[in-house]
């Protein structure tokens, strides 16, 4: 079974600096889809940034980039000049390539603090 | 901001009565889907509906029943709440043909029951 481990419950950052997520995952499958999903206190969820496994360049959107490592099973996420609209729990998500229905494996999230 | 509705965003119900959680989207996607999210746990998936009148269980399973009448429209039901229902519920549409894992939520209904 497919799994997505977050081990850091809560992290914290000085506004305009970097931060990184992390997130590990277990999977057999050797084509998949990853994410990073973004839930700000009492708003919706969205999607941040998406990467494809086969794909070996990392995902990049603006500051926001993953460090991808296929065989290490790992999916990071480096918020850079953290702003204090970046305050917000932090999803890692996978699901199988060639999925129709969209089904994401969530973790347990990473709640980000941006500190003024 | 994603067009998907939720309400209530918040109710506090008593046990044993019926509830349903409400959520519509204006975007005219046919997949939709249901989550349930407890504090510092994940997402999961416990109900799913490819298109009208489909309707699948997810992984997790669930008390609760949907219903997929119309497109826009997927109603979550409770028979009989109880309080092992208390959690936050997260309604999600997708495109058919749109980009893999590309979900949009709605804010959530936050359920208790006392």
């Amino acid at each position: 079974a497919q799994t997505v481990t977050q081990s850091q419950p809560e992290m914290s950052v000085q506004e305009a600096e970097t931060v990184t997520l992390s997130c590990t995952y277990d999977t057999s499958e050797s084509d998949y889809y990853l994410f990073w999903y973004k839930q700000p206190p009492s708003r919706q969820m969205i999607l941040v940034i998406r990467q494809e496994a086969y794909k070996q360049q990392n995902a990049t959107e603006n500051r926001f980039s993953v460090n991808f490592q296929k065989a290490a099973k790992s999916f990071s996420l480096k918020i850079s000049d953290s702003q204090l609209g970046d305050a917000a729990m932090y999803f890692c998500a996978y699901t199988a390539h060639g999925g129709a229905t969209n089904k994401l494996i969530f973790g347990t999230g990473t709640l980000l603090a941006v500190q003024p | 901001e994603a067009d998907i509705y939720q309400t209530p965003r918040y109710l506090v119900i008593g046990t044993g009565k019926k509830i349903t959680l409400e959520c519509s989207q204006t975007m005219g996607h046919d997949k939709m889907y249901w989550y349930q999210q407890d504090p510092g746990m994940e997402l999961h998936l416990i109900h799913y509906s490819y298109g009208v009148n489909s309707t699948e269980k997810g992984d997790l399973s669930s008390e609760s029943t949907v219903s997929r009448i119309r497109t826009e429209h997927f109603p979550l039901t409770l028979e009989s709440a109880r309080p092992s229902h208390t959690s936050q519920y997260l309604c999600a549409s997708s495109e058919y043909k749109g980009a893999v894992g590309e979900l949009f939520f709605g804010e959530g209904s936050r359920l208790t029951v006392l």
